[in-house]
């Protein structure tokens, strides 16, 4: 089953304590991106790739770093995380015909 | 700036009738207009994808319209049901390499048996 998976689902951590959000698709999409979701404010892109050792940065990239390594994974990492990282982000990964497809989300909560 | 609106913020309809969901752009020259569903806890669901060339995609009872002279789109559901009850997206893809998606806030749709 063609999907994007991320993991864990939900994290809750405290302020400066280093984590990673993993995202993996099974599509061998050359395109995945990460997105925040917060109340009011829709979806905001944070990083993208357009392929491997290819990242660069969105609307929101402050205080998130990513890496390409390899085509079917790509993680999100907080190096020191901050409360007004709580929310919902998502991982995508874009196909040939342009659609876009998400992973279930990962509902974080720095406290 | 590309900036994406969706009115309304929410909407209540009885079981079975037909409704329409509207989303507005700013900037005509958009790649495509993606309409998703999202339910609490299981994610984007994509619905319907437009390219900048088309005028309309159907899927089911789904049917989604694009004018990108009005900077308008649509989704059209026929025949609602209970389990047509969720939040329901659109993004527009930037015409630039980046294929980045500028999103809606969405339209929380509620389908009363």
């Amino acid at each position: 089953e063609a999907q994007v998976t991320q993991n864990p689902r939900y994290l809750i951590t405290v302020t400066g304590k280093k984590l990673t959000v993993t995202c993996s698709q099974n599509m061998n999409h050359e395109y995945m991106s990460w997105y925040r979701q917060d109340p009011g404010l829709g979806l905001r892109q944070i990083y993208y790739s357009m392929n491997v050792e290819v990242t660069d940065k969105g609307d929101v990239p402050e205080g998130y770093k990513v890496s390409r390594k390899e085509k079917r994974n790509f993680p999100l990492i907080l190096e020191s995380p901050s409360p007004n990282q709580t929310s919902l982000y998502f991982c995508a990964s874009k196909g040939l015909a342009h659609e876009q497809y998400f992973g279930p989300g990962t509902r974080l909560t720095v406290t | 700036k590309q900036e994406v609106t969706q009115i309304p913020a929410a909407l209540s309809v009885p079981e079975g009738e037909n409704l329409v969901l509207n989303c507005s752009f700013t900037d005509s020259a958009i790649y495509n207009l993606q309409w998703f569903r999202q339910d609490p806890g299981k994610g984007l669901t994509s619905l319907l994808l437009i390219q900048s060339s088309q005028r309309e995609q159907t899927s089911g009872r789904l049917n989604a319209s694009l004018d990108k002279s009005s900077g308008r789109s649509t989704l059209y559901i026929a025949a609602s049901q209970p389990g047509d009850s969720a939040t329901y997206l659109c993004a527009v893809g930037r015409m630039d390499s980046n294929y980045q998606l500028i999103w809606g806030a969405g339209t929380k749709l509620i389908i009363k048996p």
